[in-house]
Parts: C-alpha cells; sequence; structure tokens
C-alpha cells in the first residue's frame, strides 16, 4: 500500500512567486492534514480536510495560503504571494478515521525555501 | 493551552548504552500521547502512543515511553541504543478542546556515537 505522498520534496522560490504544493494521502483515507514546521520550531497544524471540506482550518497563518481538496482525493496547498518567513517543512498526513486515539501517517513533507 | 515540552534540543549516547528522550504536556483531561520519529530524508513515522491503561508503552524499533501523569511526562526510552537510531524525535499530543489536530513538541535531535 503507498503511504502519503508529497510533492516536490524540494522547493526554492524568490519572495513574491507563488508555489503550490501538492499531498496525496493514502487510499480511502477521508481525512488530509497539512502542518509545516518552521526554522527548526515545532511543527504546527495548518487545517484537516474530511473528504473535500474543510473541517478546521484555525491554523491557516493568513490569507496568502489556500488549501483545497477539490473530489476528495489530494490536496494542494498554494501559497501566494510567498514571503520569506514562509520557509520551512511543510507535512502533510491522512487517515482513516479521524479518532482521538489513532494516529495519522505522515508523508515525507516538503521543503520549502523563500529567497 | 495545550502544549507539548521537549527540553534538549540534542541528545547524545554511545551505541549499547541507554537512551531516554524527554517531553512533558499540559492537556485538560485525559491525554493521548504520541511519539514519531524523523530519519533524514524520510517523513514523520508513528513509533508508538498512549491512550490509557498501562503506564509502560512499547512501539516500534525497541522503543518504549513511560508515561507519569503526577509529572505530566511521556519520555521516551530505549534500553540499548543502535547508531541507526540517530534521527529526529517528536513528542505529540492529541488536542481535545475540539477537532482532530495533533500538537507537536519542537522536536530533539538524537546522535548515537559508535
Amino acid at each position: 500500500e503507498a503511504g502519503v505522498t508529497q510533492f516536490p520534496s524540494h522547493s526554492v522560490i524568490e519572495k513574491g512567486q507563488t508555489v503550490t504544493l501538492r499531498c496525496d494521502p493514502i487510499s480511502g483515507h477521508d481525512n488530509l492534514y497539512w502542518y509545516r514546521r518552521v526554522m527548526g520550531k515545532e511543527i504546527k497544524f495548518l487545517l484537516h480536510f474530511v473528504k473535500e471540506s474543510k473541517q478546521d482550518e484555525s491554523g491557516m497563518p493568513n490569507n496568502r495560503f489556500l488549501a483545497e481538496r477539490t473530489g476528495g482525493t489530494y490536496s494542494t496547498l498554494k501559497v501566494q504571494p510567498a514571503e520569506l518567513e514562509d520557509s520551512g517543512v511543510y507535512f502533510c498526513a491522512s487517515s482513516q478515521v479521524p479518532r482521538m486515539n489513532t494516529e495519522a501517517f505522515f508523508g515525507q513533507g516538503t521543503r520549502l525555501t523563500v529567497v | 493551552a495545550q502544549s507539548v515540552a521537549q527540553p534538549e534540543d540534542q541528545v547524545n549516547v554511545a551505541e549499547g548504552n541507554p537512551l531516554t528522550v524527554k517531553c512533558t504536556y499540559s492537556v485538560s483531561g485525559n491525554p493521548y500521547l504520541f511519539w514519531y520519529v524523523q530519519y533524514p530524508n524520510r517523513g514523520l513515522q508513528f513509533l508508538l502512543k498512549y491512550i490509557t491503561g498501562d503506564n509502560l508503552v512499547k512501539g516500534s524499533y525497541g522503543f518504549e515511553a513511560e508515561f507519569n501523569k503526577s509529572q505530566t511526562s511521556f519520555h521516551l526510552k530505549k534500553p540499548s541504543a543502535l547508531v541507526s537510531d540517530s534521527a529526529l524525535y517528536f513528542c505529540a499530543v492529541r488536542d481535545n478542546t475540539g477537532g482532530f489536530k495533533t500538537i507537536f513538541g519542537a522536536g530533539t535531535r538524537l546522535f548515537v556515537k559508535a
């Protein structure tokens, strides 16, 4: 069974440009999460999809970030325009059911560098 | 506010020695605690979790963690470290104020020297 897949694995863009990150969850997983780790700090929650609906987007930092999950399969996270402080590693995770006692499965992350 | 603290940025241990990676948490109600590991160029991998029951939880790769409610700690341990255990370790707790997001610590880098 394929795991959570993210691409690109690395992206270097200039300040002001647009970048789109993609996440393919494990097949059959309705729940999809985006997280971000900035500069060696803690991994922070961004948002949670249940199928194509945004269940919780309380962690989205500002309106330069737009997440979509059309059709309830893969998800994209677009940053437009990118700023220097957006640099970090963006993780995607998925789970079959949203229960407090179940772990999510994570992808390898996308390392974004804004210069 | 719910939070997780990993007080050590880095832990160094010699191969064959026991290792401990520390974690303390702050949550309201019952905690659901997790440890994840990130090997170089890999994603986060689930190691183990505490939900309820026995305070000593066993997980993957010979790791275990001890839940201590009075000290609000969930330290990760292994009796005999391997060089291949060198990685970044994250402690996490489920946010039980609503939703299903996970709150992570800042991570601890473990170096195991041969």
